[in-house]
């Protein structure tokens, strides 16, 4: 399977702290993109990274890649009860025009 | 939303049965996405297609085919259901490689 996989599976937190999640994936890329997904709902998209940036912030969220490890992580600070979701990173391999996803990391944000 | 539609929402049928899921988009992108979505297993490509006509297996295709005729229209079929295909679908729309994708709301299917 190329799916990648992300740890860990299930995350909880106080609000006010940080949230890091991590995905690993098996082929060589293009960029990587993490996703959001709510309860019951489709993903919403974050933050795209492309292979030659090595770090990348929007608002609260920083996502930071490593191509020699074939990994990234997305922290989320100051965590809110609304951050609450499934988080998935997806990817664009090399070569081809699948677009990968990863099992995702459950977050629970306790107000 | 991104001018993305499935239908039907939801649907309950049985084994043997054949069904076939629409994926609508206004957006006039290229790619277009199914996957399946079950707990511990988080999305999974089933198949895909990169232009009208174009379309290509993704990690778990047994026992589905799809036909994308126009640019609009993705359609998923599963030829003869079986249990194990009792899963949440989701479509999903690129405009190209490196660009958000956009996903519809999910048809929930059950096979009984």
């Amino acid at each position: 399977s190329q799916q990648g996989e992300e740890d860990p599976q299930a995350l909880s937190i106080q609000e006010g702290e940080n949230a890091t999640m991590n995905c690993s994936y098996k082929t060589s890329i293009n960029n990587l993109q993490w996703y959001r997904q709510n309860s019951g709902r489709g993903l919403v998209h974050l933050i795209l990274i492309r292979s030659n940036e090595r770090e990348k912030h929007s608002g609260r969220l920083r996502v930071t890649l490593d191509t020699s490890k074939k990994s990234s992580s997305l922290l989320i600070t100051a965590s809110r009860a609304a951050d609450t979701a499934s988080y998935f990173c997806a990817t664009d391999a090399t070569g081809t025009y699948k677009y990968i996803f990863g099992t995702g990391t459950r977050l629970k944000v306790l107000a | 939303d991104a001018g993305i539609t499935q239908s039907p929402r939801h649907k309950v049928t049985e084994t043997g049965t054949p069904v076939t899921l629409r994926c609508h988009q206004t957006e006039n992108h290229r790619y277009m996405y199914w996957y399946r979505q079950d707990p511990g297993h988080g999305l999974r490509l089933i198949h895909y297609s990169y232009g009208v006509k174009d379309t290509d297996k993704g990690e778990v295709s047994d026992g589905y085919s799809v036909s994308r005729s126009k640019t609009e229209d993705f359609l998923l079929t599963l030829e003869s259901a079986t249990s194990s295909q009792t899963s949440v679908y989701f479509c999903a729309i690129r405009g190209g490689e490196g660009l958000p994708g956009f996903f519809g709301p999910g048809t929930r299917l059950t096979v009984l």
